[in-house]
């Protein structure tokens, strides 16, 4: 079964700080890796990396995928309150569906 | 640009009956796939639609369905209520699924009493 696994499942950390989240997944019918930020309601896009190695930044974010190594991680520095969300990585397989992982529940703490 | 829009927002309905909801993507997007999201399962794919055909499925029983119109509008159907139908139920907007960004909707929050 086609499994995305994210770590850690919690963090609690202060403003200012920085902070790394990490997304495995198998290869089976890879596309490509999408990074979402949960709040309330509607996950908000914030990446999608399809090759390996290119870096993907948009203001305090940034994402990077390696494909030999099967993971992705998203870096969030001088964190802020306002970064305090669930954050979800999803792999596109061919067919087109996004398969999710569990999200890593960000706290910052001011 | 106007976002993905779902309605309603929120609904109650009591176990056995059924229920529709409806997704609007994004103008000039022309796949809509669907989400259920609740605490234990997170997110699980439901199904996607494309130019009016359901191009993929996932693992729920025949009881979810849905369908997608000429504007590409569409509404997903649950029929015979269970509690455990309970959750977010999530539509995701894309100019073609296989290899392009999807914005989400709101979401309308189903609770089966």
């Amino acid at each position: 079964e086609d499994k995305v696994v994210q770590s850690p499942l919690s963090l609690v950390v202060h403003e200012g700080d920085t902070v790394t989240l990490n997304c495995s997944y198998e290869v089976t019918n890879f596309r490509s890796l999408l990074w979402y930020k949960q709040e309330k309601k509607a996950p908000t896009f914030l990446f999608m990396l399809t090759s390996s190695g290119i870096e993907k930044k948009s203001g305090r974010l940034s994402s990077i995928l390696d494909k030999k190594e099967l993971f992705s991680i998203l870096n969030i520095t001088a964190t802020q309150t306002g970064d305090s969300a669930i954050y979800l990585c999803a792999k596109r397989g061919s067919q087109g569906n996004l398969i999710f992982g569990k999200g890593t529940k960000l706290s910052v703490k001011p | 640009k106007a976002g993905v829009t779902q309605t309603p927002r929120y609904l109650i309905k009591t176990r056995g009956q059924q229920v529709t909801l409806s997704c609007s993507p994004i103008s000039g997007h022309r796949s809509v796939s669907w989400y259920q999201q609740t605490p234990g399962q997170g997110l699980q794919f439901l199904f996607e639609y494309f130019s009016e055909t359901q191009r993929n499925k996932g693992n729920f029983p025949g009881r979810f369905s849905g369908r997608q119109f000429s504007n590409s509008r569409s509404e997903m159907n649950v029929s015979t209520l269970e509690l455990g139908d309970s959750a977010l139920y999530l539509c995701a907007s894309s100019s073609d699924s296989v290899n392009t960004e999807a914005f989400f909707g709101q979401g309308t929050r189903l609770t089966v009493v």
